[in-house]
């Protein structure tokens, strides 16, 4: 079972920042967050993750709360483009053989 | 840079037949993943592989289910006899190491059957 709890469904107004929260209270204090996002027809796509500091790229930013139990995923300028199914996922990193669990996501809806 | 290549984009196949999926991965990426993802769903590990060798393959079916990794590059995964709960996309992803947590992904295989 994924170990992150995740609403089903956001709505965003094209231009805003969207938010997307993520619930993950059973972290080990070696595992990451990962942050993916499928759009329709499309395979998943990775977009950041994060140990303990907030992380920016190109993409989005994640900020993870100082207990780690909790994180967001921040889409500062949301598109169109960014109508998609957003999947948080806690692993342990750099231990080969660690599959990346997926729940059902957040389906994220931008609209004009 | 190329990305991870998939064919057939759809197929559509009657219960009891069997079906044969490809992928070719990014160039240099040692590890391989294949993805089963029902609809609704997050997608759901099936079997990985480092190179030509298999790392964890402990949710596939095996009874109905194979793949290999030929010469560390590209995949095929195979299922036969198909059963009607198969019906799913079939997602490969490579990344450049075993422990990496960034995976890239194809665009998937349909699989509908019937």
């Amino acid at each position: 079972d994924a170990k992150t709890t995740q609403p089903p469904s956001m709505d965003c107004a094209e231009g805003r920042a969207a938010n997307l929260p993520c619930n993950h209270s059973t972290i080990s204090g070696n595992e990451y967050v990962y942050w993916y996002r499928q759009i329709h027809s499309q395979g998943p796509q990775y977009i950041i993750h994060g140990l303990k500091n907030n992380e920016t790229n190109e993409m989005a930013s994640l900020i993870i709360t100082e207990d780690r139990k909790s994180s967001t995923l921040i889409l500062p300028h949301a598109t169109l483009r960014d109508t998609a199914v957003y999947y948080c996922i806690v692993r342990v990193a750099n231990q080969a053989g660690t599959a990346l669990i997926f729940g059902k996501g957040t389906t994220l809806s931008v609209s004009s | 840079e190329a990305g991870v290549a998939q064919s057939p984009r759809y197929k559509i196949i009657e219960k009891r037949q069997s079906v044969a999926f490809w992928c070719n991965p990014i160039s240099g990426h040692a590890t391989l993943y294949w993805y089963q993802q029902i609809l609704g769903q997050g997608p759901k590990l099936l079997i990985q592989f480092q190179n030509n060798g298999v790392v964890d393959d402990s949710q596939l079916p095996k009874d109905r289910f194979s793949a290999e990794r030929l010469k560390g590059v590209d995949s095929t995964l195979k299922i036969q006899p198909a059963k009607l709960e198969d019906s799913a996309v079939y997602l490969c992803a490579s990344s450049l190491r075993g422990y990496s947590g960034e995976q890239y992904f194809g665009p998937g295989t349909r699989l509908t059957v019937t």
